[in-house]
């Protein structure tokens, strides 16, 4: 068990540009969720996936951010037309749910996007 | 989606036990409870998850009463390396998951 891996650590941009991260979830774990956390507050749920299937997206996702998980192994998160305010903690969390309530996400350690 | 209120923050001292108590009123029949640690520029790490009465592991344990509309996590012989946000959660899956501001815990030597 490596845990959750996520790349790269950090990004900055300039506005107006397009970046992705990608997640690397535990191996066996067939959840997948993205958040984003600012200064002071906590992960704010983005998406989330089950396998390859994107099973839900929070209103916060606009139509510049999209998300995929295509074989229901890593997944890729893409922030297109960067604004400043896109400047965030952008975390992946992964779980092994099987149908019971007392679901526990692991985290990665995040990717500090800065947009200038 | 099941509110939790905690405290903002908490101050201890080195070799004490601390301990945060959570309120979730709403807390719904299939809800558990679960507790994550955050140190800056990390993500958040899983502590201990209850449904009721107590659950102890190696790093702390969780109080839950009867009624399970509060909870309280109990970190025993605190060091400074505990110094982090710790962050309550109620619900059933990790989707209903809300995380609030946490209680941000400071441990003093």
């Amino acid at each position: 068990d490596t845990g959750v891996s996520q790349n790269p650590r950090h990004k900055i941009t300039k506005r107006g540009q397009n970046v992705t991260f990608r997640c690397d979830p535990i191996s066996e774990h067939n959840r997948l969720y993205w958040y984003r956390q600012t200064l002071g507050q906590g992960p704010e749920f983005l998406t989330y996936f089950q396998n390859e299937a994107q099973l839900e997206k929070s209103r916060l996702l606009s139509d510049r951010f999209s998300a995929e998980r295509p074989k229901g192994s890593f997944s890729t998160l893409e922030i297109q037309r960067t604004e400043q305010g896109d400047s965030a903690m952008y975390l992946c969390a992964s779980s092994l749910y099987h149908g019971t309530t007392n679901e526990k996400l692991f985290f990665g350690s995040g990717t500090q996007l800065s947009v200038l | 989606l099941a509110k939790t209120t905690q405290p903002i923050s908490m101050d201890s001292y080195e070799g004490q036990e601390v301990n945060i108590t959570c309120s979730h009123n709403n807390i719904a029949t299939n809800d558990y409870i679960t507790w994550y640690q955050q140190f800056p520029s990390q993500g958040p790490r899983f502590i201990i998850q209850g449904y009721k009465t107590k659950v102890t592991n190696e790093v702390a344990s969780l109080f839950i009463p009867a009624d399970r509309k509060s909870s309280t996590l109990s970190l025993p012989r605190v060091s400074l390396s505990d110094t982090a946000v710790y962050y309550c959660l109620v619900g059933d899956y990790g989707r209903n998951f809300v995380f609030g501001p946490g209680t941000r815990l400071s441990v003093l030597p």
